[in-house]
């Protein structure tokens, strides 16, 4: 298998803008989640899916930051408009159903927002 | 809530000689899982190894082993052998093992950073 992907893998924008970073989850795999990582604040958990839906979003900072799973093969995370402070990487890592408690990551999304 | 705490920022440790990493957390909860997370400087996290918290043995792979101690909540990784592409960020994480939504996310530690000498 390809493993967890995520595009891009880089990304530099311009505070107000809007940002969309995409995951491909591992095929077959039921849970998908959303970490983000910064330096003052470690690895924290923004939002994960279970068959595309939303379980639990309570680590989504605010409303600017939004996540959607249309389908098992894909799920965005859109920051709405973007500011300096959610400068970070972002990971995505999926789970399959019959072995939930071992998450696989993607490579990551740096975010670096000017 | 779990805590998960990694008290080394840094560790160094000559090549070819045995390292530990240590972690404790802090939970209520009797059935759990525990892991460690290598993350090295491409930014992947990779999954080193696993234990489950109703598991006596000790989990090992390869070079990799844990010493996992349920009464005292600590769960150190020690690294034999130690080799250069072992540098990296190790990351200890907990995930409840009760089948309830909103308990399969991970909790990570803060990290220890792992650098090995020549």
């Amino acid at each position: 298998d390809a493993g967890v992907i995520q595009s891009p893998r880089h990304e530099v924008t311009e505070m107000g803008q809007e940002v969309t970073l995409r995951c491909k989850p591992i095929s077959g795999h039921d849970y998908l989640f959303w970490y983000r990582q910064t330096m003052m604040r470690g690895l924290e958990l923004l939002i994960y899916f279970n068959n595309n839906v939303p379980i639990d979003d309570s680590g989504m900072p605010e409303d600017r930051f939004s996540a959607k799973m249309p389908n098992a093969s894909f799920s965005t995370l859109k920051i709405q408009p973007s500011e300096p402070r959610d400068s970070a990487v972002y990971f995505c890592a999926s789970s399959p159903r019959t072995d939930t408690d071992t998450q696989y990551f993607g490579p990551g999304t740096r975010l670096t927002v000017l | 809530a779990q805590t998960v705490t990694q008290s080394q920022p840094e560790m160094s440790v000559q090549e070819a000689e045995t390292v530990t990493l240590s972690c404790t957390y802090d939970t209520s909860e009797s059935d759990y899982y525990l892991f460690w997370y290598k993350q090295p400087p491409s930014r992947q996290m990779i999954l080193v190894i696993r234990q489950e918290a109703y598991k006596q043995q000790n989990a090992t792979e390869n070079r990799f082993s844990v010493n996992f101690q349920k009464a005292a909540k600590s769960f150190s990784l020690k690294i034999s052998d130690s080799q250069l592409g072992d540098a990296a960020m190790y990351f200890c994480a907990y995930r409840s093992a009760i089948s309830n939504f909103g308990n399969e996310k991970l909790t990570f530690g803060t990290g220890t950073r792992l650098t090995i000498i020549p």
